[in-house]
C-alpha cells in the first residue's frame, strides 16, 4: 500500500496561474519530500519539509505540512510551461531504508 | 560537481535474454546507491540499495539482482528477462541515510522487453 499519495491524477492550468498539488500520507513521518519528474528524465527533489516545519519555500514553490491531518501541499505560483511535469510526494517507510513515492500528479501548464 | 551516468540509454530485448544495466557516480566518495523501476505512467519503486562496496540489499523481488563492484558503480542485471521487466530504470545516489536523505537521480534507462 502507498505510504503517501497525491490526491489528483492530473491538473491543468494556464501560464501565470497558481496551482496546488496535495498529498496525504498514512503513518507518522519525520520528513516529506516533493519531487518533480519531467518527461523522459529522472526525478529531482524540489523541497524536503521536516515534521517540525509547517511551511517551506523554494523560489516559486511553497510546501506545507500538516501532521495532524497527515497531509502536505505543494503550491506553484506564476506557473510556466516548463513546470509541466509529474509531481510526487515521497516519504520513508518505518524501517528508514526505503523511499516510497506516491502515484504522482501530472501537471500541464498551457500557454 | 557530481555527475551520474547510466548506460545504456535504452534497450530493446527479447524475453528470456540476459540484461545488464550500469550506473556510475563521479565526484562523490562512498555514496549510497539505489536502483528504482518505473512502469510507463507509474510511480517509482525502489528495488535495491547499497551503502558500501560489495553490499547490496534487496527491497523488492522482481527477478533482478544488483551488485556494487566499485565505490562509484552500481549494476542491475538478470539472466532471463520477463515481459514485466519493461519500464524505466533509474539509478540514484545520496550521502545521508534515512528520513533526512535527499536522493539524486540519473537520467534513466528505458527498457522494452518483447
Amino acid at each position: 500500500s502507498q505510504l503517501a499519495e497525491e490526491n489528483s491524477w492530473a491538473l491543468s492550468v494556464h501560464e501565470g496561474e497558481s496551482v496546488t498539488v496535495n498529498c496525504s500520507y498514512k503513518t507518522s513521518i519525520t520528513a516529506l519530500q516533493w519531487y518533480r519528474q519531467k518527461s523522459g528524465k529522472g526525478p529531482a527533489q524540489l523541497i524536503l519539509i521536516r515534521s517540525n516545519e509547517r511551511e517551506k519555500r523554494n523560489g516559486r514553490l511553497r510546501a506545507t505540512l500538516d501532521t495532524s491531518s497527515q497531509s502536505s501541499s505543494l503550491s506553484i505560483t506564476a506557473t510556466r510551461c516548463e513546470d509541466t511535469a509529474v509531481y510526487f510526494c515521497a516519504t520513508y517507510g518505518s524501517s528508514g531504508n526505503k523511499l516510497i513515492f506516491g502515484i504522482g500528479t501530472l501537471l500541464s501548464v498551457k500557454p | 560537481a557530481q555527475t551520474i551516468h547510466q548506460w545504456p540509454v535504452a534497450e530493446i530485448k527479447a524475453v528470456g535474454s540476459p540484461l545488464s544495466l550500469g550506473c556510475t557516480i563521479k565526484g562523490k566518495s562512498s555514496p549510497n546507491l539505489y536502483w528504482y523501476w518505473q512502469a510507463t505512467g507509474g510511480t517509482l519503486q525502489q528495488l535495491f540499495y547499497s551503502i558500501t562496496v560489495g553490499q547490496v540489499e534487496s527491497v523488492v523481488q522482481l527477478n533482478l539482482s544488483a551488485s556494487r563492484p566499485k565505490d562509484d558503480q552500481f549494476i542491475l542485471s538478470t539472466e532471463k528477462l520477463l515481459l514485466s521487466h519493461s519500464g524505466f530504470y533509474l539509478c540514484a545516489w545520496s550521502l545521508d541515510w534515512g528520513v533526512q536523505d535527499t536522493q539524486y537521480f540519473g537520467p534513466g534507462t528505458r527498457l522494452l522487453v518483447l
